[in-house]
């Protein structure tokens, strides 16, 4: 099937407007995370989910940043009066298995945020 | 908490020639290493991991990585490469038990004609 699809692709806000960002995993996939991407840099997580429940979500850099799951499947990002030092790319991914330290996590394509 | 070095942020190589790609991490007692690739506008794709076992691991597309545990090491090799292996690559590791990679900032291989 389809893979981990994220829709915006991209997305210029305002300084202090608040976004969504939605992420698709493959069907039946149990793990999913957010990780955040700066330009020049590695992926940075965020957080991470097993079916519905959101454990760890020690990689969210405020409490502006929110992250859902609610029916175990798609997942929204919400960052609220999004700041400059937002601007990055989103990455979701997904893995089968719950705690996927060594499945394979299958990415998105990002969405590319830019607050101006 | 780990850290991951990839020493270089671009190596230029011509294509059909053989490339090494630097991957170094700060010491733990177990790891797990990976290896992502990542084409313009596209998610990371797995190339290969190192969970256990045999060091030397074989992944996609004619990559293989040498899990180091002495140097603390996982760098990346292919023999010959192609235009089509211009990308991005990142190295990424993992406490062994931890669900949480740290990569590291990626290394541009752009392989020239």
């Amino acid at each position: 099937g389809a893979g981990v699809s994220q829709s915006p692709r991209y997305k210029v806000a305002k300084r202090g407007q608040d976004v969504a960002l939605r992420c698709d995993p493959i069907s039946g996939h149990v793990s999913l995370f957010w990780y955040q991407q700066a330009l020049g840099q590695g992926p940075e997580f965020l957080t991470y989910f097993q079916n519905e429940a959101q454990l760890d979500k020690s990689g969210l850099p405020s409490d502006r940043f929110f992250a859902e799951r609610p029916e175990g499947s798609v997942s929204t990002l919400k960052i609220q009066r999004t700041q400059q030092e937002d601007s990055a790319v989103y990455l979701c991914a997904s893995s089968l298995g719950p705690l996927g330290g060594t499945d394979t996590q299958y990415f998105g394509p990002g969405t590319r945020l830019t607050v101006l | 908490a780990q850290s991951v070095t990839q020493l270089d942020s671009q190596v230029p190589v011509f294509e059909e020639a053989p490339v090494e790609l630097r991957c170094n991490y700060s010491s733990s007692v177990s790891v797990y290493l990976f290896w992502y690739v990542q084409y313009p506008n596209q998610g990371l794709q797995l190339l290969l991991k190192y969970l256990s076992g045999s060091t030397l691991v074989k992944g996609i597309n004619g990559f293989e990585a040498e899990f180091n545990k002495s140097q603390t090491s996982f760098h990346l090799r292919k023999p010959s490469v192609h235009i089509s292996d211009t990308a991005e690559y990142f190295c990424a590791v993992s406490d062994g038990g931890s669900y949480i990679p740290t990569f590291g900032r990626g290394t541009s291989l752009i392989v020239h004609p």
